[in-house]
């Protein structure tokens, strides 16, 4: 079947690192991609890994390992406006690229 | 600018009543896509279409239907089957089946 597991919440420190882990099992993979979304607003696109490996985009990195079903995504130097759900989500190409979410990780950033 | 209109912001629907969600886009994309958003659940895919006059059941169909007579406008309607309605409705729309997703900013539906 198709499973996505992120963690629900996570607290951090402004200036500080979190990482938050998401775990899949689905019947295809071709790629994953991480979305930020304000409470209320339109989720908005971070990153894509399609390799395994390490991609750096400014404050924001993101790892896969497609052996062990596996991301990351790492805030660095945590601002208040990374207050926001983040989203895990898996393409599959035996449905015609349809995404399958997790449920998404709220992380709360507190001076 | 290019991006996705999602319109009303808040809907609120009577028991027995059809409402339809407005999902326009000028980012000339082929394929556009609408979401259904429950709280502490991932977005599930209500309908999906990957070029105009063309439609495909996603995920959890039943007690909605859509349309896409425009490139770019893809309308929700959510009928009275659809027996728990309330939830938050993201339209979105990609350049191809391979392509990232780009998001409307969503309509919060509530049932009086």
């Amino acid at each position: 079947g198709q499973n996505i597991d992120q963690p629900t919440e996570m607290t951090a420190t402004e200036g500080a690192i979190v990482q938050i882990n998401c775990t899949y099992q689905t019947s295809g993979f071709n790629g994953l991609f991480w979305y930020q979304q304000h409470a209320g607003e339109a989720p908005t696109f971070l990153s894509y890994n399609v390799l395994d490996g390490l991609e750096e985009k400014g404050r924001f990195s993101s790892f896969l390992s497609r052996s062990k079903g596996y991301s990351y995504l790492l805030l660095k130097e945590l601002q208040m406006k990374d207050s926001a759900s983040y989203l895990c989500a898996v393409r599959d190409p035996n449905s015609w690229g349809k995404f399958q979410f997790g449920a998404g990780t709220q992380v709360v950033v507190t001076p | 600018d290019g991006g996705i209109t999602q319109s009303p912001k808040y809907l609120f629907r009577k028991e027995g009543q059809n409402v339809t969600l407005s999902c326009e886009q000028n980012l000339n994309h082929d394929a556009m896509y609408w979401y259904r958003q429950d709280p502490g659940q991932g977005l599930r895919l209500i309908y999906y279409s990957q070029i105009v006059n063309d439609f495909q059941k996603g995920d959890i169909a039943e007690g909605y239907s859509v349309s896409r007579e425009k490139k770019e406008s893809f309308p929700l309607t959510v009928t009275s089957a659809q027996k728990n309605p309330t939830a938050f409705y993201l339209c979105a729309s990609s350049s191809g089946r391979y392509e990232k997703l780009f998001f409307g900013s969503g309509t919060q539906l509530s049932v009086l």
